[in-house]
C-alpha cells in the first residue's frame, strides 16, 4: 500500500507570496493532519480533517488554512508569507475509527523557504 | 496542557552498543497514548511504536524494547545492539482523548540527535 505522499517535496518563495501544498493520505485514510517543523519550535500542530471538515486547530495564524477534499487529499494554504513559515511542513494521515486514537503515518513532507 | 521532555539532546554510540532514549510525559488525561517515531535525514517520521495508557505491559520487537512506567509518567525506547542506519532524530509523542477531531493531535518532545559509528 502506497504511504502519504505530499507535493511539492521543495518550494521557495519571497515574502508577501501565498502557497499551497498538497498530501495524498494512505488509501482508506480518512484522516489528515498537518504539522510544522522548524529548528526553533520544533514539530507543531497545524490542522487536522476529516470529513472534509476542519475538526481541530493549532494555535496559528488565520494565514494558515486548509481543506479536505471528498476524496481525502488535502491541501494546505499559507497566505502573505512571513521569513518565520520557513519549515518542513508534515502531512499525517489516519484511520478514522469512531471511539479509536488511531496511529498517524508522516508523508515526507515539503521544505518551504521564504526568502 | 499536555508535555513531552526528552532531556536528552544528542547521544553518540559505536556500533553494537545499546542504547536508552528517554522520554517524561505529562497529561491529565486518564486516557492516551505515546508513541516513538524516528527522522531520517530524508525528514519522513517513521512510526516505530505506540502504547496505550491502560496497557502497562512492555514488550520487545526485533533490536526495539519500550519500559512504560505509569509511576513515573515516562516512556523510554531501547536499541539494541545498535546499526549505524539507525541513526536518525528519535521524537516520542503523546496524543490524549479524542476531541471533537478524528484524532487526538500530537505533542512532540524536542528530539534526540542519535548518531551510531562505525
Amino acid at each position: 500500500k502506497a504511504g502519504v505522499t505530499q507535493t511539492p517535496r521543495y518550494l521557495i518563495k519571497t515574502r508577501g507570496q501565498q502557497v499551497t501544498l498538497s498530501c495524498s493520505p494512505i488509501s482508506g485514510h480518512r484522516s489528515v493532519s498537518w504539522y510544522q517543523q522548524t529548528p526553533g519550535q520544533g514539530l507543531q500542530f497545524l490542522f487536522e480533517y476529516f470529513s472534509e471538515t476542519q475538526r481541530n486547530k493549532g494555535n496559528f495564524p488565520g494565514r494558515f488554512s486548509g481543506r479536505q477534499f471528498s476524496n481525502s487529499r488535502s491541501e494546505m494554504n499559507v497566505s502573505t508569507l512571513e521569513l518565520g513559515d520557513s519549515a518542513l511542513y508534515l502531512c499525517a494521515s489516519s484511520l478514522a475509527i469512531t471511539g479509536r486514537q488511531e496511529t498517524q503515518y508522516f508523508g515526507p513532507g515539503t521544505r518551504l523557504l521564504v526568502l | 496542557a499536555q508535555k513531552v521532555t526528552q532531556a536528552q539532546t544528542e547521544i553518540s554510540v559505536v556500533e553494537k552498543e545499546d542504547v536508552t532514549l528517554d522520554c517524561v510525559y505529562e497529561t491529565r488525561d486518564t486516557t492516551y497514548y505515546l508513541f516513538w517515531y524516528k527522522q531520517p535525514p530524508s525528514g519522513e517520521l517513521v512510526f516505530l511504536i505506540r502504547r496505550n495508557s491502560f496497557d502497562e505491559q512492555n514488550e520487545i520487537s526485533g533490536r526495539y524494547s519500550w519500559n512504560f512506567q505509569k509511576s513515573t509518567s515516562s516512556f523510554n525506547f531501547t536499541i539494541t545492539a545498535s546499526q549505524v542506519v539507525d541513526s536518525a532524530v528519535y521524537f516520542c509523542a503523546l496524543s490524549g482523548k479524542r476531541g471533537t477531531g478524528a484524532n487526538s493531535k500530537l505533542t512532540f518532545g524536542k528530539g534526540i540527535t542519535l548518531s551510531v559509528r562505525p
